[in-house]
C-alpha cells in the first residue's frame, strides 16, 4: 500500500479482555517496529522485527504482550488480560533494513481499557 | 544501551523567534540521526535526517548538524511560524539497521 496502515484506529475494551492490533507495513519494508505513546509521553519502544524474526523484544512491558509477523509483512500485537495502564496509542512503523532508511509511521491505534 | 536525550518542553515562542531544541545521544557505534515531527492530531513524520558526522539535515527551514565530538544533533530554525507548533522527537538508529530509539519529545508552541 501507499503507507503504513494500522487497524483498528480506535479500540475500547473492558479490563481483562484480550486485544489484537494489526499493522500493514509498506510493501518491501523488511523492518517493522511497534511503539507505545501514552498521553503526554514520548515513544516507548516495544518490539522490532527484521523480516519475521524479532531480534529485540526488550521493550515488551510484560508477558501479557506478544507480537508476531508473518510473511515478512503483516504484524499483530496482542495484549492479553488488558489493564487500564495499557491505555495508550500504539504506533507501528516500517523501514528498509539499512540504517539509512527513514521509518514511516502509521496513524496508530488508540486503545482505551475501561 | 543506546539512548537519546532531548530538552524538556513545552517551549513557547513568539512568531519569527529563533528556535533551538537540544538533542544529545549515546551510542556504541555510528548511528543515523533523525528529527521527527508530530503535528496536532497527526501521525509522526520525518522532518530531517543525517547519516554521518558533520552532515547537515535540512527541511522546511529547519536544520540540524550531526556533531560526533559533542554527540549532539540540535534542531534549529531561524524564524518559527505558528504552523510549526508540534511535538518534535529526536531519534537514532544504528547503522546495522537496528531499532529506532526516540527521545522523549519536545512540545513547541508558537504564538502569533
Amino acid at each position: 500500500g501507499a503507507g503504513v496502515s494500522q487497524s483498528p484506529s480506535n479500540k475500547v475494551t473492558e479490563k481483562g479482555k484480550d486485544v489484537e492490533l494489526r499493522c500493514d507495513p509498506i510493501s518491501g519494508h523488511t523492518a517493522l517496529y511497534w511503539y507505545r505513546q501514552s498521553l503526554g509521553q514520548g515513544l516507548e519502544f516495544l518490539i522490532y522485527f527484521q523480516g519475521n524474526s524479532a531480534p529485540d523484544k526488550s521493550g515488551l512491558p510484560s508477558d501479557r504482550f506478544s507480537a508476531e509477523r508473518t510473511g515478512g509483512s503483516v504484524s499483530t500485537l496482542t495484549i492479553q488480560r488488558t489493564q487500564q495502564e495499557d491505555s495508550a496509542v500504539y504506533l507501528c512503523a516500517s523501514s528498509t533494513l539499512t540504517g539509512l532508511g527513514e521509518a514511516f509511521f502509521g496513524q496508530g491505534t488508540r486503545l482505551t481499557v475501561v | 544501551g543506546d539512548s537519546v536525550t532531548q530538552m524538556e518542553g513545552p517551549v513557547t515562542l513568539s512568531e519569527e523567534a529563533f528556535l533551538t531544541i537540544n538533542c544529545t545521544y549515546t551510542a556504541t557505534g555510528y548511528p543515523s540521526l533523525f528529527w521527527y515531527v508530530q503535528y496536532p492530531g497527526e501521525g509522526l513524520q520525518l522532518l530531517l535526517k543525517a547519516t554521518k558526522a558533520d552532515d547537515k539535515g535540512s527541511n522546511k527551514g529547519f536544520e540540524a548538524t550531526y556533531r560526533k565530538e559533542t554527540t549532539s544533533f540540535h534542531l534549529e530554525k531561524g524564524s518559527v511560524q505558528v504552523s510549526d507548533s508540534a511535538v518534535y522527537f529526536c531519534a537514532l538508529r544504528d547503522n546495522q539497521g537496528g531499532k529506532l530509539i526516540f527521545g522523549q519529545g519536545t512540545e513547541l508552541s508558537v504564538k502569533p
